[in-house]
């Protein structure tokens, strides 16, 4: 049964560039966070997506944007890239939104991403 | 003000002996999370508690909703045990908060 795969791995980007970060959820989950952790921090919330739609949404600029397909994977997009951006960026599934707490979260191994 | 408190931030420790790593938190919860990340980034669930105690191996956690505040025990540390342990919180919206991290290194 695959966990949560996360694709690419590693990713260089120049300032100002774009970039499209995906996620598969575990088999049998619906929902997908996604998270930033910067070095030596730990991960921040960016936004939670259930139903193709965006459920929740941490304190990140609009620059951060996402999409849910029917099949339940997600991608995260970051426009107009700052140093700033440089960190891991992870995905989590869950089942249904809003009850994590009840059934847990299955982590991928994260998105390296490094701005130039 | 981080709403999850980890303490304390590194800590080392020699094989065989017994570690504790604290969290406090501020917030209503439905659940807390012990996760542990190793360094390639990849994070792993170990507990997720809403009262009482869990035991998985060497692992120990424990978790007083009135006093905020869990704990997570390693008995019998060994190196491979090294690596970072996350302290996080899902509130009532499945939304997950998470501590700084404990880094942990047990040295043979």
């Amino acid at each position: 049964d695959a966990g949560v795969t996360q694709s690419p791995t590693h990713l260089i980007k120049t300032r100002g560039q774009q970039v499209t970060l995906r996620c598969s959820p575990k088999s049998g989950h619906d929902t997908v966070s996604w998270y930033q952790q910067a070095l030596g921090q730990g991960p921040q919330f960016i936004f939670q997506y259930y139903e193709e739609e965006e459920r929740q949404r941490g304190n990140f600029p609009d620059r951060f944007s996402g999409h849910q397909f029917p099949n339940y994977s997600s991608e995260l997009n970051v426009n107009a890239l700052l140093l700033g951006d440089s960190a891991l960026y992870l995905c989590a599934s869950s089942l249904g939104s809003g009850t994590g707490g009840v059934y847990g979260y299955t982590f991928g191994s994260g998105t390296r991403l490094t701005v130039v | 003000k981080n709403e999850v408190e980890q303490s304390p931030q590194n800590l080392t420790a020699q094989e065989g002996e017994f570690i504790t790593i604290n969290c406090s938190y501020s917030v209503g919860i439905s659940a807390l999370h012990w996760l542990q990340q190793h360094p390639g980034g990849g994070i792993v669930s170990l507990f997720m508690l809403s009262s009482g105690k869990k035991k998985h191996g060497r692992l120990i956690a424990t978790i007083n909703i009135q006093e905020k505040h869990s704990s997570l025990h390693i008995t019998a540390s060994h190196p491979r045990d090294s690596a970072v342990y996350i302290c996080a919180v899902t509130d009532s919206w499945g939304k997950l908060q998470f501590g700084a991290g404990t880094q942990v290194v047990v040295t043979p």
